[in-house]
C-alpha cells in the first residue's frame, strides 16, 4: 500500500522560508506514469493547488505561488521537497502531499499524505 | 485562470440522494473529479475520469460531467456521508479546485 508522509518544522517565522518534505514507502517515486504533487488548506477553507513535479524534475505550478515556490524531487531517497519563501500568516495552513496520474486525462490525487499542519505568526 | 464554483452547502435527509454540482466554462470538455473530505482527515477520491469510482468507493457515490457542469450524486445517503466534498479539474497545466461544499445529513 502506498503511504506518503509529510516532515518538516510546523512553525516559520514570517518572512522565512518554509521548507517541506514528504517521503514516499510502498511505491518508487520514479515512475513515468504519475506526477507527485504539494495541496495545502489554510484553517477552515478549501483546497489549494501549489504545484507538482515528476520523477525527472519536470515541474509546473500555480501561478499565484510561482514566484516563491520550488519543487524538487529526490529519487534515491524516494522524496518530494517543497521550499515556500517569504512566507507571512496568510502561508498558515495544512500542506499535503499527493500521488497525481501522469498525463492530462489522469488529473487526480488518488493517494495523500496525512498533512501537516505549519504555523507562520503574525 | 479556470474557476470552479460549488455552492457552500447542501443538505439532505438520511436515505435520500443528495446531489452536489460543479460548475466551470465548458467542464465537460474536461475530466472532473470529486474528494471526500471528513473533518482532521486528508481527501479521499472518491470520482475520478467524470464518473469513475476507485476501488473501495461505494456504488451509492456516482459522478457525471456536461456541458459546464460536473455533479456528484450519493445515493441512499448515510450519516457517515457528512463531509466536505471538493471537485477537481486540470485546465493550462494548472490544477483547479472548487471551493469545496459542506454536505450535512439531516
Amino acid at each position: 500500500q502506498l503511504q506518503l508522509q509529510e516532515s518538516g518544522p510546523r512553525l516559520v517565522k514570517p518572512s522565512e522560508t518554509l521548507s517541506l518534505t514528504c517521503t514516499v514507502s510502498g511505491g518508487s517515486i520514479s515512475s513515468s506514469t504519475h506526477y507527485w504533487g504539494w495541496i495545502r488548506q489554510p484553517p477552515g477553507k478549501g483546497l489549494e493547488w501549489i504545484g507538482s513535479i515528476s520523477y525527472s524534475g519536470t515541474t509546473y505550478y500555480n501561478l499565484s505561488l510561482k514566484s516563491r515556490v520550488t519543487i524538487s524531487v529526490d529519487t534515491s531517497k524516494n522524496q518530494i521537497s517543497l521550499r515556500l519563501s517569504s512566507v507571512t500568516a496568510a502561508d498558515t495552513a495544512v500542506y499535503f502531499c499527493a500521488r497525481r496520474g501522469g498525463d492530462a486525462t489522469r488529473n487526480y490525487f488518488d493517494y495523500w499524505g496525512q498533512g501537516t499542519l505549519v504555523t507562520v505568526p503574525s | 485562470s479556470y474557476e470552479l464554483t460549488q455552492p457552500p452547502s447542501v443538505s439532505v435527509s438520511p436515505g435520500q440522494t443528495a446531489s452536489i454540482t460543479c460548475s466551470g466554462d465548458k467542464l465537460g470538455d474536461k475530466y472532473a473529479c470529486w474528494y471526500q473530505q471528513r473533518p482532521g482527515q486528508s481527501p479521499v477520491l472518491v470520482i475520478y475520469q467524470d464518473f469513475k469510482r476507485p476501488s473501495g468507493i461505494p456504488e451509492r457515490f456516482s459522478g457525471s460531467n456536461s456541458g459546464n457542469t460536473a455533479t456528484l450524486t450519493i445515493s441512499g445517503t448515510q450519516a457517515m456521508d457528512e463531509a466536505d466534498y471538493y471537485c477537481q479539474t486540470w485546465d493550462s497545466r494548472t490544477e483547479v479546485f472548487g471551493g469545496g461544499t459542506k454536505l450535512t445529513v439531516l
